[in-house]
C-alpha cells in the first residue's frame, strides 16, 4: 500500500512565524503535490513537484515555498504565517505525470494562524 | 475557464437508502475523472476512475456513469451505510497543458441510523 505522511495533524501558530510542513511517502513517487482545501472550495494546488529538485508553481503559490531535496519528501514553508493561510494542507503523490494519475493523499495538517 | 461543479453541496439520507451525487465539468480537452471519497480529518481515497470511452464503472455499492458528451457524471451509492458518512469529491483530469487537474468542492454526505 502506497503510504504518504505528513508531520503535524494539526498546528497552531501565530502570525509571523515560519512555518514548516513535512510530506514523506514511500512509493518512490515522481511527483509530489501541495494543496490546501477550504470550506466550499476544491482543493487548491500550491506547488508540486516532478523530481527531486524540481519545483512548479501551481494555482496559489502566494506567501508559500517549497523544497525537495530527496525523492520521497516534499515540504512546504509558509516564510512569515498569516492568518488567511489558516486551512488544511493536504500533501499528495503520483508515480508519473501522465497516464492514469492516481494522486494518494497524506492525512493532511489543520494549520490555525493566530 | 476549466471548472468542476458538484451538487448537492451537502446531502442526508437515512442509513440503508440509495443516493446520487452529481458532477458537472467543462474541462477540455478531457483526460479521465474520478471520484474520491474523503472521510472526516483524513485524505481523499480514489473510488473510480473513468477514461472517455466508459459509461459506467462500479466498485462495490459505488457506481460511477459518465456522459463524455454533456459532461456529467454521477455517483450513485447503493444501500448506504453509516461509513459512507464523508465528502465525495469529483476531479477531472485534462489532456494538454500538463495534464491539469481540476477538484470539484465536494459533497458532504451524512449517513443517518
Amino acid at each position: 500500500d502506497v503510504k504518504v505522511t505528513q508531520s503535524s495533524r494539526y498546528l497552531v501558530k501565530r502570525t509571523g512565524e515560519k512555518v514548516f510542513l513535512e510530506c514523506v511517502q514511500d512509493m518512490d513517487h515522481e511527483n509530489m503535490f501541495w494543496y490546501r482545501q477550504d470550506p466550499g472550495l476544491g482543493l487548491r494546488l500550491i506547488y508540486f513537484s516532478y523530481d527531486v529538485k524540481m519545483k512548479e508553481k501551481g494555482d496559489i503559490p502566494e506567501g508559500y515555498s517549497v523544497s525537495r531535496e530527496k525523492k520521497e519528501r516534499f515540504s512546504l514553508i509558509l516564510e512569515s504565517a498569516s492568518t488567511n493561510q489558516t486551512s488544511m494542507y493536504l500533501c499528495a503523490s503520483r508515480r508519473r505525470l501522465a497516464g492514469e494519475g492516481e494522486q494518494f493523499f497524506g492525512p493532511g495538517t489543520r494549520l490555525t494562524v493566530l | 475557464k476549466n471548472q468542476v461543479e458538484q451538487s448537492p453541496q451537502s446531502l442526508i439520507i437515512l442509513e440503508g437508502k440509495n443516493c446520487t451525487l452529481q458532477c458537472n465539468y467543462t474541462v477540455s480537452p478531457f483526460s479521465n475523472l474520478r471520484w474520491y471519497k474523503q472521510d472526516t480529518g483524513r485524505g481523499p481515497v480514489s473510488l473510480t476512475i473513468m477514461t472517455f470511452s466508459e459509461n459506467t464503472k462500479s466498485n462495490g455499492r459505488y457506481t460511477a456513469t459518465l456522459d463524455a458528451d454533456t459532461k456529467q457524471s454521477s455517483l450513485h451509492i447503493t444501500a448506504s451505510q453509516l461509513s459512507d458518512s464523508a465528502s465525495y469529491i469529483c476531479v477531472v483530469r485534462g489532456n494538454t497543458g500538463g495534464f491539469k487537474t481540476i477538484f470539484g468542492a465536494g459533497t458532504r454526505l451524512f449517513v443517518k441510523a
